[in-house]
């Protein structure tokens, strides 16, 4: 058990259709991530927020949107889903920001399934 | 961007030595790792080189890196059926973002 907690495990709605998942970080930690794993595209990183606010932007569709709380929980708003939005979307926490000079190990959640039909 | 590759799939026997690969495009990252993933479960790391490193030991586990090359590697010694997973290699892009490579599947048999 990485700590990092994920809900719900599995979403299945219609196209578009809003989603939210939520995500609790490990106690202590300021970083939030959020990827998207699919069969095609592997583990995309889609955007990262460090103590409320946003750090780094990946590959994250416009339809799609994030926020970390004040209690550094975190949320990712995907909307206007379409069926290519089925993926296994995983957050990771961290204790501090990052960087390429940094070691900054990520614990990974156990994912939620979003399946689009 | 940077783009970090690796094969999708390794089988091999319990008891043999795995060695999954990984080349990588971009040579800024201090830090390179190896993460796991076992079925249904959210990634793991397993470990990490700094990079100013050649060879990292780790019980069965062994970590080579090749900087000129951009390659990197996982060497996995007396492979149990245990070890079956997805492992991905990954590095820091500029910024703070982990690059992953698609996974390599290992697929052990007994």
């Amino acid at each position: 058990d990485s700590g990092v907690t994920q809900t719900p495990k599995h979403l299945i709605t219609a196209t578009g259709q809003r989603v939210t998942l939520r995500c609790s970080p490990r106690s202590g930690d300021l970083s939030v991530y959020w990827y998207q794993q699919s069969l095609d595209q592997g583990l995309q990183f889609l955007i990262q927020y460090y103590n409320g606010e946003e750090r780094a932007k990946g590959n994250i569709l416009e339809r799609f949107s994030a926020q970390q709380f004040p209690d550094l929980h975190s949320e990712l708003n995907l909307s206007s889903l379409e069926l290519g939005d089925s993926a296994l979307y995983f957050c990771a926490s961290s204790v501090m920001a990052g960087g390429p000079r940094s070691y900054n190990e990520q614990f990974f959640g156990p994912g939620t399934r979003l399946t689009v039909l | 961007g940077e783009d970090v590759e690796q094969s999708l799939f390794l089988s091999v026997r319990e008891g043999d030595s795995s060695v999954i690969n990984c080349t990588y495009t971009d040579s800024s990252s201090t830090y390179l790792y190896w993460y796991k993933q076992e079925p249904g479960a959210g990634l793991q790391l397993l470990t990490y080189i700094f990079s100013n490193m050649d060879m990292k030991q780790d019980q069965r586990l062994t970590v080579l890196l090749n900087k000129k090359d951009k390659h990197l590697s996982l060497r996995i010694a007396d492979t149990q059926t245990g070890d079956s997973a997805i492992y991905f290699c990954a590095v820091n892009q500029a910024g703070t973002a982990l690059i992953f490579g698609k996974g390599t599947t290992l697929s052990v048999s007994s």
